[in-house]
């Protein structure tokens, strides 16, 4: 079976830097996304990572590291409007881009 | 670029009616589309997958004689709640692909509830 596991809930304040953490366990692997969901929204694409190592976009990095099934996302100088739930998603290999997701990270930016 | 345009976006039908909904790629062509589910506050649960000209191929759970799927061209696909009943009340999301990008794209999601 396939299994995505986040922490449920999670809370910083404005200006910090915030670490989501992602395990994962699939049948085949093909890249790990990160997503970014406002509530009533569609999820919005944020970082991909298929090999080990960090990718860096501004205030966000994601990191991953196959070996252990496990990647995480970085938040840098938070802000407000980053309250949002964060889905972390893996790209299963030869499935036609079929993505199977985690349960999302709702994290809440406190002034 | 990358545009998926999803319609409509809130929909309230009455227990037992079909309802539609329609999920477009805009700017691009995508051979293959995906219907996710979202209840409150839990992530998207994959559906279906959806093949231009082809029959979708629905994941385990999933009943493909209520949630129709047809992607008729390459920039359209679609997906029908047939009798639908106040538990298939939820926020039905599409995504559709672009071949050599790398990230899937998202519509916006409609909300459905039936009453």
């Amino acid at each position: 079976g396939q299994n995505i596991d986040q922490p449920t809930e999670m809370t910083a304040t404005e200006g910090a830097i915030v670490q989501i953490n992602c395990t994962y366990q699939t049948s085949g692997f093909n890249g790990l996304f990160w997503y970014q969901q406002h509530a009533g929204e569609a999820p919005t694409f944020l970082s991909y990572n298929v090999l080990d190592g960090l990718e860096e976009k501004g205030r966000f990095s994601s990191f991953l590291s196959r070996s252990k099934g496990y990647s995480y996302l970085l938040l840098k100088e938070l802000q407000m409007k980053d309250s949002a739930s964060y889905l972390c998603a893996v790209r299963l290999y030869n499935q036609g881009g079929k993505l199977i997701f985690g349960q999302g990270t709702e994290l809440s930016v406190k002034p | 670029g990358a545009v998926v345009s999803q319609h409509p976006s809130r929909v309230i039908c009455k227990s037992g009616t079909s309802v539609k909904i329609e999920c477009r790629s805009l700017d691009f062509q995508a051979t293959t589309m995906f219907w996710y589910r979202q209840f409150p506050k839990k992530s998207l649960m994959l559906m279906a997958t959806s093949n231009e000209g082809s029959k979708a191929t629905y994941e385990q759970g999933v009943e493909k004689d209520k949630f129709l799927i047809n992607h008729a061209s390459l920039t359209l696909s679609t997906l029908t709640v047939t009798s639908a009943h106040p538990e298939d009340s939820s926020f039905y999301i599409c995504s559709a692909q672009e071949v050599g990008r790398t990230e899937a794209f998202f519509g916006q999601g409609t909300r459905l509830t039936v009453v």
